[in-house]
């Protein structure tokens, strides 16, 4: 299997805290993308890093990209409430058209 | 604007059963992906299909037909259901085929089969 996999598989913080995530994944890629889905719900696109990229931000999102350790990492700060829900890495694989997601970390933020 | 529209949300089989879940976007996307999600695994490829007319294999397709029916619609097929095959199946879609596009999902059908 080619799937990647998210350390921790779940983290509970307090409102306001930061909270980082990361993916660990087997294969060269061509970009890397990150997922939050709500409970019940379908995924929700985060924001996509390129292989040739080592760091992006988005909002309160930063994502950074070590292609030498196949892995990467999702920081969200300032945390809010509304930003529990399980939070997953996609790798295309280098394939082109299969994405390959990782397990999932799920986040509790604590009001 | 509905997205990826996912029917039914919820379905209970018993093994042996045949069914057909449905899935359609309104988003003009050319590619359409299955992917089921089970605790523990994340979600694994089932079948995909870059664009009408074709569709391919992905990484657990045993067990499980599809069909493009036109470039709204793609539908998952279990001939005869089995107990491994309870799982929540999300359909996809996504631009047109290629690794940096973001796929944008349905809400999912819950699946028991007893």
């Amino acid at each position: 299997s080619q799937q990647g996999e998210e350390d921790p598989q779940a983290l509970s913080i307090q409102e306001g805290e930061n909270a980082t995530m990361n993916c660990s994944y087997k294969t060269s890629i061509n970009n890397l993308q990150w997922y939050r889905q709500n409970s019940g719900r379908g995924l929700v696109h985060l924001i996509l890093i390129r292989s040739n990229e080592r760091e992006k931000h988005s909002g309160r999102l930063r994502v950074t990209l070590d292609t030498s350790k196949k892995s990467s990492s999702l920081l969200i700060t300032a945390s809010r409430a509304a930003d529990t829900a399980s939070y997953f890495c996609a790798t295309d694989g280098n394939t082109g058209n299969q994405f390959y997601f990782g397990t999932g970390t799920s986040l509790t933020v604590i009001p | 604007n509905a997205g990826v529209t996912q029917t039914p949300k919820f379905q209970v089989l018993k093994t042996g059963q045949s069914m057909t879940l449905q899935c359609a976007q309104d988003m003009n996307h050319n590619s359409m992906y299955w992917y089921r999600q089970d605790p523990g695994m994340g979600l694994r490829l089932i079948y995909y299909s870059a664009s009408e007319g074709t569709t391919d294999k992905g990484e657990v397709p045993n067990g499980y037909n599809v069909s493009r029916l036109n470039k709204r619609e793609f539908s998952l097929r279990l001939e005869s259901a089995a107990p491994s095959q309870t799982s929540v199946y999300f359909c996809a879609s996504s631009p047109p085929a290629g690794p940096i596009q973001p796929q944008h999902f349905g809400d999912g059908t819950r699946l028991s089969i007893l």
